[in-house]
């Protein structure tokens, strides 16, 4: 099946700094790439949606400017986490959908100290 | 709003048992129900349903999908230990084909 790929697989940051985080489709050509948070025994929850060239769309309560998206393209999308704080804390997924299926990255473990 | 309701929300059984995940869901312009395994990382693809009544099987696992009453049963036949996971249900709708999840059913195998 298709690949995914996100860096990095884990980051530990001080709060206050900003934490960029890559996904990669690997071998297939993403026209929208999503953007998910996962806490702890929880299930994923939708960040924002990323359209090659065009702004993101943010699902409801997501603060656009905390979590910057760029999907620069059809291969790479970046979510920029600024001015992190501890609460951002939690493990980071991208998916690339390709035209019948939706694949996942291994996610990125992120810690605010 | 999209909906995806799964239960049970944990299970514990031993193994060689079988067991039946259900997903109920609510969603605007429904384009297909997916099924994914989560052990300690990223979500793995496990089936993408479509059509009702048409049976997919992998292996042990095997699920189907109602379009009518809106649900997918996700069966594990004779489980074993490294069943043990999270199993999550997604429904693909809208424009985007945006993933809407349910909360998962935490999947436990006993030797």
């Amino acid at each position: 099946g298709a690949v995914v790929s996100q860096h990095p697989s884990r980051v530990i940051c001080k709060s206050g700094t900003s934490v960029k985080i890559e996904c990669r489709s690997l071998d297939f050509q993403a026209t929208t790439m999503f953007w998910y948070r996962q806490f702890p025994k929880k299930s994923l929850m939708l960040m924002a949606t990323s359209n090659e060239g065009s702004k993101a769309t943010y699902e409801q309560g997501v603060e656009k400017d905390k979590f910057l998206i760029n999907h620069a393209s059809l291969t790479l999308s970046t979510l920029t986490v600024t001015s992190a704080h501890p609460e951002d804390s939690s493990f980071y997924i991208c998916s690339a959908r390709s035209d019948t299926e939706q694949y996942f990255g291994p996610g990125t473990r992120l810690t605010v100290t | 709003e999209d909906k995806v309701v799964q239960s049970p929300l944990s299970l514990v059984v031993h193994e060689g048992d079988t067991v039946t995940l259900n997903c109920s869901y609510e969603v605007t312009n429904f384009r297909s129900l997916l099924w994914y395994k989560q052990e300690k990382k990223a979500p793995t693809f496990l089936f993408m349903l479509t059509s009702s009544g048409i049976e997919k099987k992998s292996g042990r696992l095997s699920s189907i999908l109602d379009k009518k009453e809106l649900f997918s049963i996700l069966n594990i036949t004779a489980t074993q230990t490294g069943d043990s996971a999270i199993y999550l249900c997604a429904v693909s709708g809208g424009s985007n084909y945006k993933l809407t999840f349910g909360k998962g059913t935490l999947l436990t195998v006993n030797p």
